[in-house]
């Protein structure tokens, strides 16, 4: 399995502001993701991070407003740009290896937008 | 397009009782994975159980079971002798053969001591 950090844990932003969320995985995973869940509700995909390339947008969720990178096999970052009370929110990432079947979670990072 | 759906919102179980919480999916392909995710206060998201849709035997993990009805397209989750650390936020999951996943609204469990 592998372990997934994610930083900040939380944080508190101003409307028109960005921040960027980082995740780290303890091991090399050939896929990963980023979701975001509002309190009590789903997950929703917002992307996936394409290493060395473009993430691939959900419908709904565009690159302007969400950049994503992912320089190599263990590490990415989301960014939430000029923010809005909208995207308050628990934003989650999530890595998957080529030989697991199976999609482990980081803690979230809680994203509030005031 | 694929859907899941977990039809109770809400679960309680006894201490020590046994509960299983209900998940339903559509799909057209023939061979993909079903998951079951533990998402406790603290928010982190955890793999309780996992079903590959090719096997006919039920996936166990200790107290967990599942109860996978491939023509049905059902995956319930049982929790035999409940504890109180099994309080939780229920996610059942499709993984399609492309490797997208799928999620339902999940089900909140109460363990009542």
């Amino acid at each position: 399995s592998a372990v997934i950090s994610q930083k900040p844990s939380r944080d508190i932003c101003q409307r028109g502001t960005s921040l960027t969320i980082q995740c780290q995985v303890d091991s090399q995973v050939t896929m990963m993701f980023w979701y975001r869940q509002q309190p009590g509700q789903s997950l929703t995909l917002i992307a996936t991070a394409n290493q060395g390339s473009e993430a691939t947008y959900e419908s709904g969720f565009v690159i302007d407003k969400f950049p994503i990178s992912r320089p190599n096999l263990t590490f990415s970052t989301l960014t939430v740009s000029n923010m809005s009370p909208e995207d308050s929110s628990i934003y989650l990432c999530s890595g998957k290896g080529g030989w697991e079947e199976t999609q482990y979670f980081g803690p979230g990072t809680r994203l509030l937008v005031l | 397009a694929q859907t899941v759906t977990q039809s109770q919102p809400e679960m309680s179980v006894q201490e020590a009782e046994t509960v299983t919480l209900s998940c339903t999916y559509d799909t057209s392909e023939s061979d993909y994975y079903l998951f079951w995710y533990k998402q406790p206060p603290s928010r982190q998201m955890i793999l309780v159980i996992r079903q590959e849709a090719y096997k006919q035997q039920n996936a166990t993990e200790n107290r967990f079971s599942v109860n996978f009805q491939k023509a049905a397209k059902s995956f319930s989750l049982k929790i035999s002798d409940s504890q109180l650390g099994d309080a939780a936020m229920y996610f059942c999951a499709y993984r399609s053969p492309g490797n997208q996943f799928y999620f339902g609204t999940g089900t909140s469990l109460t363990v009542i001591p």
